[in-house]
């Protein structure tokens, strides 16, 4: 069974630092990841796909894969307030499922 | 391009009674799945439906169930509600193809008294 590990947090962070969430997954074959924003109160919402090995970047967000070392990070540079949210990480879904699975998220605070 | 419509947004039962929820989504998306979200916890999967067959189901009890309709609306329902079953109830959308991108409707928090 694919696991996905998170650090739960939370990762507090001053405003214009660079915030770093990371993700591990047990899935050897899974070939692409997934962010998804979740703000206090509200539903998830992808912000970030990255389907091969190296860095993807979009504004201030990066992502990060390391399929030889199954890792996956999320950075966040020129961190605002408004970045607070809960992170989830998500790898697509394999053999009978067609669910993707889901980290338990990294709470993220930004602090002015 | 409407996005995902949950109804109703929120609701208060009393134990003993059963509510059901209902998600619109995107269209032409043919897979609806449904999860539970509680404080402190991650995304618990309930089920999955595409073209109204249930293709995964979660480890949940039977006093949750699901369906979903030939316009792709689906709606879930939970009988008997316990205090425990307060939670935020999300639906997601999908194409149904085996990939990680879901598109999450706004939820119904259910409190239960």
């Amino acid at each position: 069974q694919k696991e996905v590990e998170q650090n739960s947090g939370p990762l507090s962070v001053p405003e214009g630092a660079i915030a770093s969430l990371n993700c591990t997954y047990s899935d050897r074959v899974s070939q692409s990841f997934f962010w998804y924003r979740q703000y206090s109160g509200k539903s998830p919402e992808l912000i970030m796909s990255i389907y091969s090995n190296g860095d993807k970047e979009d504004g201030r967000f990066t992502a990060q894969l390391n399929k030889a070392s199954q890792y996956v990070s999320l950075l966040i540079r020129d961190s605002q307030p408004s970045d607070s949210a809960t992170y989830l990480c998500a790898v697509p879904p394999s053999g009978g499922s067609y669910i993707p699975t889901f980290g338990r998220g990294t709470s993220l605070i930004v602090h002015p | 391009k409407a996005g995902v419509t949950q109804t109703p947004r929120y609701l208060i039962k009393t134990r003993g009674q059963q509510v059901t929820l209902s998600c619109s989504p995107i269209s032409g998306h043919r897979s609806v799945s449904w999860y539970q979200q509680t404080p402190g916890q991650g995304l618990q999967f309930l089920f999955e439906y595409f073209s109204e067959t249930q293709r995964n189901k979660g480890n949940f009890p039977g006093r949750f169930s699901g369906r979903q309709f030939s316009n792709s609306r689906s709606e879930m329902n939970v009988s008997t509600l316990e205090l425990g079953d307060s939670a935020l109830y999300l639906c997601a959308s999908s194409p149904g193809t085996r990939t990680g991108e879901l598109f999450f409707g706004e939820g119904s928090r259910l409190t239960v008294l």
